[in-house]
């Protein structure tokens, strides 16, 4: 059974571009979590998403900022006219959505540096 | 707001046992979870405690006290692999779904 999937893994842009990071869940999981992570620094919430619904953004930045999760396809992480200061890692997680604990589980992130 | 507090950084030999704290304060709290994550690589999940009192697995143990709004990670016959950040993550009722995470202790496992 794959793991969640994230790609790319490394991702490069210049000031102003826009950053497009996919994450696929794992077989049979349809709750995705989107979150940020700085140098040295915990993981910071940004999205929960379900298939075709935006469940809770409270994390995400007003602006340039987007996320999805079609019925069909990967979640999307959309970062529009980036600046330096989004260069971190992106990491998503999957869950079931079932259970009393409902675990997430991690992909292997995506590495954001912005030029 | 919400707030979760973890020593920096634990330094301790192969063979010993560590304990690494958390205190946090949070409104509407769930349970309390810990991941590890090594250099350059994913968080990975650990333990989750949602009522009072020690989850033991494997090598790992976590105690979770509510009423002191306080939790710890204890690792057994720490092993050189064993070298990472640990993050202790709350999930609360409100939105039971959204992990709120520390700022991770980096455990060093030394000869």
């Amino acid at each position: 059974n794959a793991g969640v999937m994230q790609n790319p893994r490394h991702l490069v842009r210049r000031r102003g571009q826009e950053a497009r990071l996919r994450c696929s869940p794992m077989k049979g999981h349809s709750h995705v979590y989107w979150y940020r992570q700085l140098p040295e620094e915990g993981l910071k919430f940004m999205v929960y998403l379900q298939k075709e619904n935006i469940i809770d953004e409270s994390g995400m930045p007003k602006e340039r900022f987007s996320a999805e999760f079609p019925k069909e396809g990967p979640s999307i992480l959309r970062i529009q006219q980036v600046v330096r200061g989004d260069s971190a890692a992106y990491f998503c997680a999957s869950s079931t959505g079932l259970g009393t604990y409902n675990e997430q589980f991690f992909g292997p992130g995506t590495r954001l540096t912005v030029l | 707001g919400q707030s979760l507090e973890q020593p920096s950084e634990v330094t301790a030999v192969e063979g010993a046992i560590v304990q690494i704290n958390c205190t946090y304060q949070t409104s509407g709290f769930y349970g309390l979870s810990w991941y590890q994550q090594h250099d350059g690589g994913a968080p990975t999940f650990l333990s989750y405690n949602g009522l009072d009192g020690l989850e033991e697995t494997g090598r790992f143990s976590s105690f979770l006290s509510r009423s002191d709004s306080y939790g710890y990670l204890l690792l057994q016959e720490l092993q050189m692999k064993d070298s990472a950040s640990y993050f202790c993550a709350v999930r609360n009722t409100g939105t039971a779904s959204k992990l709120t995470f520390g700022t991770g202790t980096r455990l060093q496992v030394t000869l």
